[in-house]
């Protein structure tokens, strides 16, 4: 167990709608990563937040938005969902270089 | 731009060899190396961490080694059991502001009883 939770388990969704999933992450953990994989890949990196302000992102366009909370909670929001968006998102939290991630939340979109 | 690779990208063995997992980046400016197995369906689980400065790390019957110059790690498995049937997945951390992980497609392996 890494102390990393996710919700919801599974999501289905139709195109052009909006999803929000939620992370929460261990107590003083105070980066939380997240990442997309779709079926078969790597997970790709989303954006990461440090202390509630987001601190990089990668090649995702804006309709992919985040919150970090200060009770180590966080959200990524994706508008205007499209086919390709159907992945496993992945939130990752850090202490000392280490990541440890959550379950995952399965997303389809049709 | 920071490449991870790994090969193969699939592997079956039967219970009891050993074997190794490959992972090469073309990038030697890295911060850190992670090894992860993935569950089908599931999230990662760190097995391995190895800092730019460490040459290996071993856990139990695992045992990863990490030679920046070559942009190489191993991830070496000893006396397989049908529970280490899985994907595993190398990560580098570049080190930049984000420490954002950079995956490997991963290695599905598979164990015969």
């Amino acid at each position: 167990e890494t102390g990393v939770t996710q919700s919801p388990t599974h999501l289905i969704k139709t195109r052009g709608q909006q999803v929000t999933l939620r992370c929460s992450s261990q107590s003083g953990h105070n980066t939380v990563s997240w990442y997309q994989q779709a079926l078969g890949q790597g997970p790709q990196f989303i954006f990461q937040y440090y202390r509630e302000e987001e601190n990089g992102r990668g090649n995702f366009p804006p309709r992919f938005s985040g919150l970090q909370f200060p009770n180590y909670s966080s959200e990524l929001n994706v508008n205007a969902l499209e086919l390709d968006d159907s992945a496993l998102y992945l939130c990752a939290s850090s202490l000392e270089g280490r990541a440890y991630f959550g379950p995952g939340t399965r997303l389809t979109v049709t | 731009k920071q490449e991870v690779t790994q090969i193969p990208a699939a592997l079956s063995v039967p219970e009891g060899e050993n074997l190794v997992l490959n992972c090469s980046f073309t990038d030697s400016a890295i911060y850190n190396l992670q090894w992860f197995r993935q569950d089908p369906g599931k999230g990662l689980t760190s097995l391995l961490l190895i800092q730019s400065s460490q040459r290996e790390q071993t856990s139990g019957r695992l045992n990863a080694s990490l030679d920046k110059s070559s942009g190489r790690s191993t991830l070496y498995i000893a006396a397989s059991q049908p529970g280490d049937s899985a994907t595993y997945l190398c990560a580098v951390d570049d080190g930049g502001a984000t420490n954002k992980l950079i995956f490997g497609t991963g290695t599905l392996l598979a164990v015969q009883p």
